[in-house]
């Protein structure tokens, strides 16, 4: 099991709420990532990042926002919550496997399903 | 367009049985495919990893194999248990960008029953 931990699992909010989801990793690992998954969907990667003070947008266009001050901690914030935000988040980080950049182990957390009424 | 199919969408079997899960990608280039199990509510852990070079590869009762020249992939699992019940998720990497980008599939959802 990896040491990846996301708070809270569950989360019932209004719309027009802003929510931070939590996101740590204590396997010192740089490169870190947000999915969103709807229940029997493929997860689309949403946000990622290479290190402390660097963050990309993924593939799938996201209103929400992350920050990355410290290696291990990954958060994800959404200023104005809205129903379309309802799904399944989860966080990953990887880490390399074998010679080249492509060879990358990547370990998920517990995911945090958000519900937003 | 980089995309990976599964089939079957869903599959029951009955414990102790066999059963093989398919996988067909049309990522290009290809880097390395994997194969995850996601239990219901939490999420994917993985199983095996398999670069261009390799047909086959086994984790315990789990045997995943490869043929990079027709783009598919299967996973056999061998007696299966209850516990064995979750999402298998084929993802394939590409060598085309910086970041390795993963390309998930929707998932076969396995029911084992007793």
């Amino acid at each position: 099991e990896a040491d990846i931990y996301q708070t809270p699992r569950y989360l019932v909010i209004g719309t027009g709420k802003k929510i931070t989801l939590e996101c740590s990793q204590t396997m010192g690992h740089d490169k870190m990532y947000w999915y969103q998954q709807d229940p029997g969907m493929e997860l689309h990667l949403i946000h990622y990042s290479y290190g402390v003070n660097s963050t990309e947008k993924g593939d799938l266009s996201s209103e929400s926002t992350v920050s990355r001050i410290r290696t291990e901690h990954f958060p994800l914030t959404l200023e104005s919550a809205r129903p379309s935000h309802t799904s399944q988040y989860l966080c990953a980080s990887s880490a390399s496997i074998g010679p080249g950049w492509d060879l990358y182990e990547q370990y998920f957390g517990p995911g945090t399903r958000l519900t937003v009424t | 367009k980089n995309q990976v199919e599964q089939s079957p969408q869903s599959l029951i079997i009955l414990e102790g049985k066999n059963c093989t899960l398919q996988c067909n990608y049309t990522v290009s280039p290809f880097s390395n495919l994997r194969w995850y199990k996601q239990d219901t509510g939490r999420g994917p852990v993985s199983l095996t990893i398999m670069t261009f070079s390799e047909n086959t590869k086994s984790n315990g009762r789990y045997t995943a194999t490869l043929d990079a020249d027709t783009k598919q992939s299967s996973l056999h699992i061998t007696a299966s248990q209850l516990s064995d019940s979750a999402s298998y998720i084929c993802v394939v990497s590409d060598r085309g960008s910086t970041l390795g980008r993963l390309y998930f599939g929707r998932g076969t959802q396995l029911t084992v029953w007793p």
